[in-house]
């Protein structure tokens, strides 16, 4: 909502330079992983997932990596456009039918 | 496409009513969600519920219950409301585990 990117670590890019954000999650038993974009007044809207059997995993000019000996997950945004200004989340689950929501980061495009 | 649809966008109540948020999907999802978004917390988990007439508590039930007695229908109540009440109200529901929850739009509620 308009409010959520209040208090949040905020990224300001470029327009046409690449993004990253990161997270770092707490439960190593966690094996399902997911970015989300919320733009202001919306709901979250997924980006794209990830299996803890896998490292890295490529979307549309997206890109999630994993590594799970530091549990730290990353999204990569190639080429940022100025409709990626969002709140990013990521979420993790360990398969108990729920997910663990960070508390996201704000992206700024500089158009 | 999956569509989560919450009833309302936009609710202001007063303290001590009682409350109905209403959440309905098309995809035959097993699994729904009552999250709550507030600023600097992220999204906390209320109740979710993995069958008909099945409920879970998650990380914040204090305040809420939740109905499902249809499939496709899930419902946030709150009994009593309270002005720490007032949040951004996101309902989700996921077809099985481990895959993406798919979110509605959010209800912003006000408690006066």
């Amino acid at each position: 909502g308009e409010s959520v990117g209040l208090h949040l670590p905020t990224l300001s890019v470029q327009e046409g330079d690449n993004s990253i954000i990161n997270c770092a999650y707490s439960n190593s038993a966690s094996d399902y992983f997911i970015w989300y974009k919320q733009e202001s007044g919306k709901g979250p809207q997924f980006i794209i997932d990830i299996r803890s059997n896998m490292d890295k995993r490529q979307g549309q000019r997206v890109t999630v990596l994993l590594n799970k000996t530091v549990k730290h997950l990353s999204l990569q945004i190639a080429a940022t456009q100025p409709g990626d200004s969002a709140v990013y989340f990521c979420a993790e689950s360990s398969g108990n039918n729920r997910l663990a929501f960070g508390k996201g980061n704000q992206v700024v495009v500089i158009p | 496409d999956v569509k989560v649809t919450q009833s309302s966008r936009y609710l202001v109540k007063r303290t001590g009513e009682k409350v109905f948020l209403e959440c309905v999907q098309d995809m035959d999802h097993e699994n729904m969600f009552w999250y709550r978004q507030d600023p600097g917390l992220g999204l906390r988990l209320i109740y979710f519920s993995y069958d008909v007439k099945m409920k879970e508590k998650g990380d914040i039930p204090e305040g809420y219950s939740v109905s499902r007695e249809k499939k496709e229908r899930f419902s946030l109540i709150l009994e009593s409301a309270s002005t720490n009440q007032t949040s951004m109200y996101l309902c989700a529901s996921s077809l099985n585990l481990n895959t993406e929850a798919f979110f509605g739009q959010g209800t912003r509620l006000t408690v006066v």
